[in-house]
């Protein structure tokens, strides 16, 4: 199996930048994709590939990779980025999915 | 639209079982490789299965791995997975996703979940 892991909270000055970051051993072979989660709703997926955002994303929302790390940067945050987000990729073998611990996303 | 269903949820004794459902709607379902991820009241999300889009290819976590089975009916354009042995740690809001059907991988669809409560 693998693991991501995530720092637990982050936090953010409004209309500043942000990045949130997932480390793992996967990650050197695998993509990572990010998603954001607010309280008692589904996650949303904002961020898959190199960086690609799904349609209705803000493209303040961007992704980026070097070695065993993925990354998450929110470039102008806004107050409705306040949420959580995980980091997710596939563990060694390639077969079984894995998702990072989380980081909420505190925007001051 | 594009949408997932789940339901089944409930109140479960420990070493019952359980079957959830999600109902697939908007999009051919036939196509796409389907997955259920859970997440524990306060906790982080978990990956529990995938199933392939003929049923081909399953996989599992480990900690569900020998009690959980998935499946899908395309007929039906239907999602299942059957929770035997239940445990207290099995409590979770259940969601189904959608994998991208090309590219790299993404859940780009979630249903709204369904809540599994293992208690005596």
């Amino acid at each position: 199996s693998s693991e991501l892991t995530q720092d637990p909270a982050v936090s953010v000055a409004l209309g500043q930048t942000v990045r949130i970051t997932c480390q793992g051993d996967s990650l050197r072979s695998y993509y990572a994709s990010w998603y954001q989660q607010k309280p008692g709703q589904a996650p949303v997926l904002v961020i898959y590939g190199k960086n690609n955002r799904p349609s209705g994303i803000p493209d303040r929302f961007s992704g980026s990779s070097s070695g065993n790390t993925a990354s998450l940067t929110i470039t102008g945050a806004q107050a409705e980025d306040e949420a959580d987000y995980y980091c997710n990729s596939r563990d060694s073998s390639g077969n079984l999915g894995v998702f990072g611990g989380g980081t909420k996303l505190t925007v001051l | 639209e594009v949408q997932l269903v789940e339901s089944g949820g409930g109140l479960v004794k420990p070493g019952g079982s359980l079957r959830l459902s999600c109902a697939a709607s908007g999009f051919t379902f036939s196509s796409y490789s389907m997955n259920w991820v859970r997440q524990a009241p306060g906790k982080g999300l978990e990956w529990v299965s995938s199933i392939s889009s003929s049923s081909s290819y399953i996989y599992y976590a480990d900690s569900v791995k020998g009690r959980f089975t998935i499946s899908r009916d395309n007929a039906k354009n239907s999602l299942y997975l059957q929770m035997n042995s239940l445990r207290a740690e099995d409590t979770a809001v259940y969601y189904c996703a959608r994998d991208k059907m090309a590219g790299p991988d993404a859940f780009d669809i979630w249903g709204q979940g369904t809540m599994v409560t293992v208690s005596s």
